[in-house]
């Protein structure tokens, strides 16, 4: 079984500023790792994926991500937000063998603020 | 990439009726979507796993009697909240992985339902 941990539910950050967001994952297999994002009322959008290789996945809306096994981390992060960024961010997993199952933390509320 | 579509947006359904959910691969063959469930402030939590053709595999909890699952083509699969009650009032979403292929799943833009 899998399961993912995003520590912080609610993350305030100024305009242009950096952000990271945390996320830690615990599998027994091989996983693929996703980051979604939610805008109020609607559907999920994928933002990024790490399947295999590079560590660093870069994705839309200038974020990228770090696949850090030994610490079992994906951590999210963008060196500049914008106000369109307030949203929630789900951490999710999947095992690399069936890629059926998708596995969700709780999520993170990204609270721009101008 | 895949677009995966989701009706109604909104419903508001009296308690003790049944209201269906209806999700359709637009551009792409799904043999496989799923059903999450969404409370307010909570995460998604997978309901039940879809195969055309084949009958749905329920997550542990959920009742299959209550959430009927019809997957009849390849491009709709359709979820039934039978007897609605006010505690079923929730985000329902809908994905669809394209094909047979290990692919990502593409979601839907789900259904706030509010049971009264």
């Amino acid at each position: 079984a899998q399961s993912v941990t995003q520590l912080d539910s609610q993350v305030p950050v100024f305009e242009e500023a950096p952000v990271e967001l945390r996320c830690n994952y615990s599998s027994s297999v091989s996983v693929y790792l996703f980051w979604y994002v939610q805008y109020p009322n609607q559907g999920l959008q994928l933002l990024l994926k790490y399947l295999s290789g590079s560590t660093l996945v870069k994705g839309i809306n200038g974020f990228e991500a770090e696949f850090n096994k030994s610490q079992t981390s994906f951590h999210l992060r963008k060196p500049s937000v914008h106000i369109s960024d307030t949203a929630e961010y789900f951490c999710a997993v999947s095992d690399s063998g069936g890629y059926q199952k998708v596995t969700f933390g709780t999520g993170t509320k990204l609270q721009v603020i101008p | 990439g895949a677009v995966v579509s989701q009706h109604p947006s909104w419903v508001i359904c009296k308690s003790g009726t049944s209201v269906k959910i209806e999700c359709r691969s637009l551009d792409f063959q799904a043999t496989t979507m799923f059903w999450y469930r969404q409370f307010p402030k909570q995460s998604l939590m997978l309901m039940a796993t879809s195969n055309e053709g084949s009958k749905a595999t329920y997550e542990q909890g959920v009742e299959k009697d209550k959430f009927l699952i019809n997957h009849a083509s390849l491009t709709l699969s359709t979820l039934t909240v039978t007897s609605a009650h006010p505690e079923d009032s929730s985000f329902y979403i809908c994905s669809a992985r394209v094909g047979n292929m290990n692919t990502e799943a593409f979601f839907g833009q789900g259904t706030r339902l509010t049971v009264v």
